[in-house]
């Protein structure tokens, strides 16, 4: 039962490298989500998608692409790493069923330092 | 635009204690509010929630009333244990069509001490 599983756990990156980050759920849920969280600042919703080949922006979604190939599948994507995107990302997913709706499960997260 | 506060931590209690953490909102429309709670290492996972004034959400213990006339959802629990040492987040989902966003509040990190 594994519910949201992101990977990698933990990255460095130097300034200007790219990477992508991958979340997979095998719940069937529709809706996906991106956050990062920063210390003093809650999570912040990068990008999100509520089926499979859609997605739309968030609060915070410069320096951020996403794509959403696969329903079970939904990965971003940072061309060019900045510092400032050094923060810990989590991946969350939420069904549409009157029981499931309105609850995200989040995935463990993946640690990012940018240098 | 919508926003959610919460006071803000540490709160250090000793077990057994009665535990607050406040929460206030702001929305444009009639939103929904949640809490969820953040283990050490774990992403969030759903505490609680309440969809309409005077709702109450509880579980494990913790309990947290939609108060729409103070724009409220406190998180209460009678006796913490070590266990529920984490951070917690209030946190709000506005009505309407295409409404997927979840407001959060900054978080409380709650250490509860044997």
């Amino acid at each position: 039962n594994a519910g949201v599983t992101q990977t990698p756990k933990f990255r460095v990156l130097k300034t200007g490298q790219s990477m992508t980050l991958l979340c997979a759920q095998d719940m069937n849920h529709e809706y996906m989500y991106w956050y990062r969280q920063d210390p003093g600042m809650g999570l912040r919703l990068i990008h999100y998608s509520v089926g499979e080949g859609t997605t739309a922006k968030g609060e915070v979604p410069d320096g951020y692409n996403v794509s959403r190939l696969k329903k079970q599948n939904f990965l971003l994507g940072l061309e060019s790493a900045a510092p400032s995107q050094t923060s810990v990302y989590f991946c969350a997913s939420e069904g549409t069923t009157a029981r499931a709706k309105n609850i995200q499960y989040f995935g463990a997260g993946t640690r990012l330092s940018v240098l | 635009g919508d926003s959610v506060t919460q006071m803000e931590g540490p709160v250090t209690l000793s077990e057994e204690a009665f535990l607050t953490i406040n929460c206030t909102y702001t929305a444009t429309g009639y939103p929904s509010l949640f809490w969820y709670v953040q283990y050490p290492g774990e992403g969030l996972q759903l505490l609680l929630k309440a969809t309409k004034a005077d709702d109450k959400g509880s579980n494990k213990g913790f309990e947290a009333t939609y108060r729409k006339e103070t724009t409220s959802f406190h998180l209460e629990k009678g006796s913490v244990q070590v266990s529920d040492s984490a951070v917690y987040f209030c946190a709000l989902r506005d009505s309407g069509a295409g409404s997927y966003q979840l407001t959060f509040g900054k978080g409380t990190k709650l250490s509860v001490i044997p």
